[in-house]
């Protein structure tokens, strides 16, 4: 099991210019999660997805789009990259069926908006 | 007021000795509550959850939750250089997602 993968890795880009991170997870989870962490501000959540075809907003959704593609995939939009974007994105996903919020992460986007 | 509150540290504890992390919450409505570990560069792994009022315990590590004072902790024993690292606390209050404090950096001297 490779648990949550995101691609890319690392990433550069200039103001105004878009991008898609990707997030796969294979645990057959129903809700998947995308945060952005910055320094002394932990994580934020930005939008999530309780299950295949739903998305809600979360703290800070401004600027990003999302997409469930299918149960296994969730992206993250960036349409007009601004440096205040420049953060390090984490998806994560959970299985709420058993009633609780465990949360497993990948292993982190880290952009930088120039 | 924050709605997860950590003290950001740095925590310095020797090597042995036992670190206690702490955290409060504002939403009386919470019912779920999390720790997880974050090694620089790297990112939250889960460490503990605990649900009800009292102790939990796993190995070197304790969970304690106390719902009347909206307050959560985690004690690590015998801490080791090793356990260096930012521990969240996160809380979910129903069907709402986890709100993540801000951390709290923990540095363990050999």
């Amino acid at each position: 099991n490779a648990g949550v993968t995101q691609t890319p890795k690392f990433q550069v880009l200039k103001t105004g210019q878009s991008m898609t991170l990707q997030c796969a997870q294979d645990m057959n989870h129903n809700s998947m999660y995308w945060y952005r962490q910055d320094p002394g501000m932990g994580l934020r959540l930005i939008y999530y997805s309780a299950s295949e075809g739903t998305t809600d907003k979360g703290e800070v959704p401004n600027g990003y789009n999302v997409s469930r593609l299918n149960k296994r995939e969730f992206s993250l939009r960036l349409e007009s990259a601004a440096p205040s974007q420049t953060s390090v994105y984490f998806c994560a996903s959970s299985d709420l069926s058993g009633g609780g919020d465990e949360q497993f992460f990948g292993p982190g986007t880290r952009l930088t908006v120039l | 007021q924050k709605e997860v509150e950590q003290n950001s540290g740095p925590l310095s504890v020797p090597e042995g000795a036992i670190a206690s992390l702490n955290c409060t919450y504002s939403d009386r409505g919470s019912q779920s509550f999390f720790w997880y570990r974050q090694y620089s560069g790297k990112s939250p792994e889960l460490i503990m959850f605990i649900y009800s009022n009292g102790d939990k315990e796993d190995g070197r590590f304790t969970a304690q939750l106390n719902k009347a004072s909206q307050y959560v902790s985690l004690l690590i024993r015998d801490s080791q250089p090793s356990d260096s690292a930012t521990y969240l606390c996160a809380v979910k209050a129903g069907r709402r997602a986890l709100t993540f404090g801000s951390g709290t950096r923990l540095q363990v001297q050999p």
